[in-house]
């Protein structure tokens, strides 16, 4: 089965710095799926990448997923209070069948900025 | 934009009783969920998947007897944790995927926290 290795596991930084968290798949990605979430909330969809070298970007968070496909990385600039929260990647599962759309993901990477 | 709802948000049981959790697509039809657990400070662990119609298909270790899913519509799956014990307390988390979309079109509820006295 595939494992996503996130790192670091916890993160905290000034207000204003930037910041980078790694996602690391023991398998090919054929889908990486960035998520936020806050803590006792659902997940929201922030960025999803399926190609070798695409780098996407929204507002002040980018992802990038490497060439070999095989590790993502979530790039945020100048943070703010609001970037706060446990950040999760995510991987589809490749088959069909009552595979398709399954997600399995990283342990998360928990991001406090202080003001 | 979609919108997945669940109820309740929070529930508070008495150890040995059952408690049903809805997952419910609100503007869009959705033939999958799927239902993961949350423990605190860790990541989703997916429980199982729910198909409106068809049985639900449980992950390893996932015990079908005790966590009863029955997908009754193409906008509402339940989860029911049958005779709760303490160690079933924990975050419930369930995602929709819009029919015809693939991963990238899931959905999650803003979670439900069951606590088992």
């Amino acid at each position: 089965s595939q494992e996503l290795e996130q790192s670091p596991q916890s993160l905290i930084v000034q207000e204003g710095k930037n910041l980078t968290i790694n996602c690391t798949s023991s398998k090919t990605l054929y889908g990486l799926y960035w998520y936020k979430q806050k803590y006792g909330e659902g997940l929201i969809f922030l960025m999803m990448l399926q190609k070798g070298g695409e780098e996407k970007s929204h507002e002040k968070i980018t992802a990038k997923l490497d060439e070999k496909k095989q590790q993502s990385s979530l790039h945020i600039t100048a943070s703010q209070p609001s970037h706060a929260g446990i950040y999760l990647c995510g991987a589809a599962v490749r088959g069909g069948g009552t595979s398709y759309g399954k997600l399995t993901f990283g342990q998360g990477t928990i991001l406090t900025v202080h003001p | 934009g979609a919108v997945v709802s669940q109820h309740p948000s929070r529930v508070i049981c008495k150890s040995g009783t059952s408690v049903k959790i809805e997952c419910r697509s609100l503007d869009f039809q959705a033939t999958t969920m799927f239902w993961y657990r949350q423990f605190p400070k860790k990541s989703l662990m997916l429980m199982a998947t729910s198909n409106e119609g068809s049985k639900a298909t449980y992950e390893q270790g996932v015990e079908k007897d005790k966590f009863l899913i029955n997908h009754a519509s193409l906008t509402l799956s339940t989860l029911t944790v049958t005779s709760a014990h303490p160690e079933d307390s924990s975050f419930y988390i369930c995602s929709a995927r819009r029919r015809g979309g693939g991963p990238d079109t899931q959905y999650f509820g803003p979670g439900t926290r069951l606590t088992v006295l």
